[in-house]
């Protein structure tokens, strides 16, 4: 059984541009989240999808944003970067809500 | 908001020892409450997880326990092997995990010696 696929495991973009990062969730499964993991500030949630409407938001500003596909595949999308952004974006999924399995993630760094 | 605090950060221990982590949350209404495991390089990794109406739960060399008199729940690794060595974490949630929003404490790195 195919674990959750990120893609892709690491990006190295500039200040002020945008990136878009790619979750495949476990099939099967309707409900994915993204996390942001800093040293700094560890693990945050940033929203929470399920069958294509987002459920849920944390506290992050507008510049991030996702969206979920009718296969259950899900997007997101940071704009502006900022150094501070440079963390690694994890997405997490889960058949029924509990007990969600987190990918491996994305590496961002920004310049 | 949700407010999780974990200690210790870190944590070492000989192989075979038993090794503690506890945490403690700020919201009564907190009903979920799973722990991780995260190795270098890879995403965290479901390892146990409790509800709110089970006082402890356990799973071979792995425990936990909830007091939701005092909010604080705690793992326990038994026995433990130089493999269990990694970065834990424990979260909580207000809707049952089922809308992801899992509030994370900070992490313990667990180093078990052989």
């Amino acid at each position: 059984k195919a674990g959750v696929t990120q893609t892709p495991r690491y990006l190295i973009k500039t200040r002020g541009q945008q990136v878009t990062l790619s979750c495949s969730p476990i099939s099967g499964h309707r409900s994915v989240s993204w996390y942001q993991q800093t040293p700094g500030q560890g693990l945050q949630f940033l929203f929470e999808y399920f069958s294509e409407t987002q459920r849920n938001k944390g506290n992050f500003p507008g510049r991030f944003s996702g969206r979920q596909f009718s296969n259950s595949r899900s997007e997101m999308n940071v704009s502006t970067l900022e150094l501070g952004d440079s963390a690694l974006y994890l997405c997490a999924s889960s058949l029924s809500g509990y007990g969600y399995t987190f990918g491996s993630g994305t590496r961002l760094t920004v310049v | 908001g949700e407010n999780v605090e974990q200690h210790p950060s870190t944590l070492s221990v000989q192989e075979g020892d038993s090794a503690v982590i506890k945490c403690t949350y700020s919201d009564s209404a907190s009903n979920y409450f799973p722990w991780y495991k995260q190795e270098l390089g890879k995403g965290p990794q479901l390892i146990i997880d409790i509800r709110s109406n089970v006082g402890e739960k356990k799973d071979q060399r792995i425990a936990v326990t909830l007091n939701k008199t005092a909010k604080h729940f705690s793992l326990h690794i038994t026995e433990t092997q130089p493999e269990d060595s990694a970065v834990y974490f424990c979260a909580a949630s207000i809707n049952g995990g089922s809308q992801g929003n899992l509030i994370f404490g900070k992490g313990t790195k667990l180093s078990v010696k052989p």
